[in-house]
């Protein structure tokens, strides 16, 4: 089946760091993938919906210019959290749909980053 | 997208049927229903998807009702691994159209 890869797994880093997160679909090309963030005892929040060749389109309050999204080709889409603080501390996922119509999503198994 | 309900926990015995409700009384035409499930630490997984019809596959059943208003999840026979958080979801087929999580409903198998 569809395999979406995300790396690194997790992540810690000092306060003011910029992390970057990859997001690979393995088998199948992904014109479109999408970012959520999950807080401990939440459920998933999409922070962007990222377009291939084009600019991401960003939900109500995630700022862009913190969470910068380059998807660059058909199979990777790459998440940079700049200057990273404790309270971006946080599970972030990567999801990508093969294909169209009603196809599923399919989720990488998530970057958790600990910012100290 | 149409919203959904779910019971926010569920018990279920190890071995028997783990049946899962979802209403979805404003779901419109062109909408599927979805159904992941979340084990701690992990991303979501894919289970199961339908539009109208019933749908079986090697990790579930989807029952879905006539009028398209409800679903229900079965797992027909649980086990531990079955320990997760479900999430039931009704999306539009539009390209570049995300999922939305809801809350989801938390099952534990118990021995």
């Amino acid at each position: 089946g569809a395999v979406v890869s995300q790396h690194p797994s997790w992540v810690i880093c000092k306060s003011g760091t910029s992390v970057k997160i990859e997001c690979r679909s393995l088998d199948f090309q992904a014109t479109t993938m999408f970012w959520y963030r999950q807080f401990p005892k939440q459920s998933l929040m999409l922070m962007a919906t990222s377009n291939e060749g084009s600019k991401a389109t960003y939900e109500q309050g995630v700022e862009k210019d913190k969470f910068l999204i380059n998807h660059a080709s058909l199979t990777l889409s790459t998440l940079t959290v700049t200057s990273a603080h404790p309270e971006d501390s946080s599970f972030y996922i990567c999801s990508a749909r093969d294909g169209q119509g009603g196809q599923p999503q399919h989720f990488g198994d998530g970057t958790r980053l600990s910012i100290l | 997208d149409a919203k959904t309900t779910q019971p926010p926990s569920m018990d279920c015995a190890e071995g028997r049927a783990a049946n899962l409700p979802c209403n979805h009384s404003t779901i419109s035409g062109n909408e599927y229903v979805y159904w992941y499930r979340q084990i701690h630490s992990q991303g979501p997984q894919y289970i199961i998807h339908g539009l109208k019809n019933n749908e079986t596959n090697e990790m579930a059943s989807l029952i879905i009702t006539e009028d398209r208003k409800s679903s229900t999840l079965i797992l027909p026979h649980a086990t531990l691994r079955d320990t997760a958080v479900y999430y039931c979801i009704v999306r539009g087929n539009q390209a570049g159209t995300a999922l939305i999580f809801g809350k989801g409903t938390t099952l534990s198998v118990s021995s």
